[in-house]
């Protein structure tokens, strides 16, 4: 089954300053993949998702960005963080077809902190 | 917009009762639900799906009902246990070739009380 590497687990950044979260899948290839956040008390926001290499899709406008440099790694960044931005940022991989395959995959999360 | 529904945003059910917790949607292209339990600082963890062709799924302490007519599917625990305390997810997904895109409701805190 798939596995989904996520880190750093715990982050405390300052305002403005940039930002790297990176997740790694195993176990399969050409996944769809999320970058999913949670604030405080609320759903999961999906914010970006993307079908393979180079393609990203943006789900709502703000003041992060992500890439997937390689079929098995999403990165998530920003070049200058605020406080908005503190939440619980969790990566997600869903195999890109397949009717039996429905079960969604999630790393155990980043708890980001900006202050 | 919100395409998944879980209106009630938490439910408080005794040890050993049913846990019954519902999500609704809007979308009729949704052609797989699942259900996801999730404790704090953890990701989610997968509990149940349902295809849109079927109407229920079961699996040991949990079932899943869907009403395609009533857009509606629960997830039913019986009996509940107090390590069942968490919240609940509730995601739909729509396929459009090789896109595949998750949509969840807020989620539902559940506590089972001992």
């Amino acid at each position: 089954s798939q596995t989904i590497h996520q880190w750093p687990a715990t982050l405390v950044q300052p305002v403005g300053s940039p930002l790297s979260l990176e997740c790694t899948v195993e176990g399969t290839s050409n996944p769809n993949l999320y970058w999913y956040r949670q604030a405080a008390g609320r759903g999961l926001q999906l914010l970006f998702y993307s079908i393979g290499i180079g393609q990203i899709s943006s789900e709502v406008p703000q003041n992060l960005s992500a890439s997937r440099p390689q079929d098995r790694q999403f990165i998530l960044s920003s070049k200058k963080l605020l406080l908005s931005d503190s939440g619980f940022y969790l990566c997600a991989s869903l195999l890109r077809s397949g009717a039996e395959n429905t079960e969604a995959f999630f790393g155990q999360g980043t708890r980001l902190t900006v202050v | 917009d919100q395409q998944v529904k879980q209106n009630s945003p938490s439910l408080s059910v005794q040890e050993g009762r049913i846990s019954i917790l519902n999500c609704d949607y809007t979308n009729s292209m949704f052609d797989y639900f699942l259900w996801y339990k999730k404790y704090p600082a953890e990701g989610p963890t997968f509990l149940i799906s349902i295809s849109s062709i079927k109407d229920k799924n079961e699996d040991g302490r949990f079932t899943v009902f869907l009403n395609k007519s009533a857009k509606h599917l629960s997830l039913h625990i019986v009996p509940s246990q107090p390590g069942d305390s968490a919240v609940y997810f509730c995601a739909a997904i729509v396929n459009a070739g090789n896109n595949r895109k998750l949509i969840w409701g807020l989620g539902t805190s559940l506590a089972v009380n001992p």
